[in-house]
């Protein structure tokens, strides 16, 4: 049972312009969301948090959007660098625990 | 900033062999740590919790006699894969949460370790 989906495996996007992520959850007890970034072979990276209290968070070109209604979250870069291109994983955690469940991940590729 | 290392980076093993993976939290204690697993092209899947001066708390279908986890000091958790099998070959990574409230600490994670098994 995928409590965090990421429904898209990977994207494709051209320098400068916005990259959208998205990811879905199915348990409504995840009460914190939290965006990581992994290149190969190395472990994943923080990058942005959201509380599900917030529906936005702003961190230079990231930012995350929370749509509770819908157990929806986007990362949203902009403008997209080539270094940005990794694996990103999406994660929620239940306030009830600190067990952190993630997402199956999107590969985005920026091309010049 | 905080930093988990995790050794070894990579290792191979033969069928039947025993594999201990270190995880060390540099620069912070850290009374739990996390085992994930990964599979290509799949999601980090928690394993375990490991916790100081007690027993690790595993996930559904995780095998404790297969995946030893000792967490004998404030900064080293391990991993012992015993009696490893091919199916057993994945990317295997620590994590620890780092000091302070948990909305202000996210997990830092180490750089995984890839096993091998033949």
């Amino acid at each position: 049972d995928q409590q965090v989906k990421q429904n898209s495996p990977s994207l494709s996007v051209q320098e400068g312009r916005i990259s959208i992520l998205n990811c879905d959850y199915t348990n409504s007890m995840f009460d914190y969301f939290l965006w990581y970034k992994k290149y190969p072979a190395e472990g994943p990276t923080f990058l942005i948090s959201i509380s599900s209290i917030k529906d936005k968070n702003e961190d230079g070109r990231f930012t995350v959007f929370l749509n509770k209604s819908a157990k929806h979250l986007s990362l949203h870069i902009v403008p997209s660098q080539p270094g940005d291109s990794a694996v990103y994983f999406c994660a929620a955690i239940s306030y009830n625990t600190d067990k952190l469940i993630f997402g199956t991940g999107t590969r985005l590729q920026v091309f010049p | 900033g905080a930093v988990v290392s995790q050794h070894p980076s990579w290792v191979i093993c033969k069928s039947g062999t025993s594999v201990k993976i270190e995880c060390r939290s540099l620069d912070f204690q850290a009374t739990t740590m996390f085992w994930y697993r990964q599979f290509p092209k799949q999601s980090l899947m928690l394993m375990a919790t490991s916790n100081e001066g007690s027993k690790a708390t595993y996930e559904q279908g995780v095998e404790k006699d297969k995946f030893l986890i000792n967490h004998a000091s404030l900064t080293l958790s391990t991993l012992t894969v015993t009696s490893a099998h091919p199916e057993d070959s994945s990317f295997y990574i620590c994590s620890a949460p780092g000091a302070g409230a948990r909305y202000n600490s996210p997990l830092h994670f180490g750089n995984g370790t890839r096993l091998t098994v033949t």
